[in-house]
């Protein structure tokens, strides 16, 4: 996972505020920039994503901001609420690999977001 | 539901036992994916299957896990003589997975069954 770097690793925000995520990677041959939401027991699920001809996209309260000169992509959250409470990894890959039309997840270590109430 | 299905969820197995956990894709989905979480960490990818065919198995950490997905449908990872380091999380993923210009196969993932190595 050297490859795909988080941060913060745990963030604590109030509610209706703005919680702010940042993902770093390595590999230039990356085109597809999601990020995973998973609440405890339950698998990752795609929350929103991004394609390198957009700088950012915005999906209700969830923004990602994609910086392709700097290799970093974030993950904005407006009007953060307590029911956003839960980890968040970026997952940067290859849209397309080896034309098998899959792609191979590389997540980062995970951004632990606790919004109080 | 009509989501991925997992069994067990839990599983605590003695070091050295073997265990197999089972995956039950998201019915028509060609694609499937095994992933390992460590305790705090993000999932890491173990192995792929586009139906029955095992294309990408280089995640796999030894000779001692072994996946199988013999009817292209509901798939097994099955370790062998576990030990400690294997506790962990293991998350089955399917795709739909065919090919459609500018479309996105999206993983869905299931709920993981926690295996305890003791």
């Amino acid at each position: 996972q050297q490859q795909v770097k988080q941060s913060p690793q745990s963030l604590i925000v109030q509610k209706g505020g703005i919680s702010i995520i940042n993902c770093a990677y390595e590999n230039t041959a990356f085109d597809y920039f999601p990020w995973y939401q998973q609440f405890p027991g339950k698998g990752p699920a795609l929350l929103i994503a991004i394609r390198p001809d957009v700088s950012e996209k915005k999906e209700g309260r969830f923004t990602i901001s994609f910086n392709k000169s700097a290799k970093q992509f974030s993950l904005h959250i407006m009007d953060s609420q307590p029911g956003d409470s839960a980890t968040y990894f970026c997952a940067p890959h290859k849209y397309n690999a080896g034309g098998t039309s899959y792609g191979k997840l590389t997540f980062g270590q995970g951004t632990i977001l606790t919004v109080h109430p | 539901g009509a989501g991925v299905s997992q069994s067990p969820r839990y599983k605590v197995a003695k070091r050295g036992q073997d265990v197999a956990l089972r995956c039950d894709p998201i019915s028509g989905h060609v694609s499937l994916f095994w992933y390992q979480q460590a305790l705090g960490q993000g999932p890491e990818f173990l192995t792929y299957f586009q139906n029955e065919a095992q294309l990408d198995k280089s995640g796999l950490p030894s000779d001692r896990f072994f996946a199988e997905r013999p009817e292209g449908s509901v798939s097994t990872l099955k370790i062998q003589r576990t030990q400690q380091e294997d506790s962990a999380v293991y998350l089955c993923a399917s795709s739909w997975g065919g090919r459609r210009t500018g479309s996105y196969n999206e993983q869905f993932f299931g709920p993981g069954t926690r295996l305890t190595v003791l």
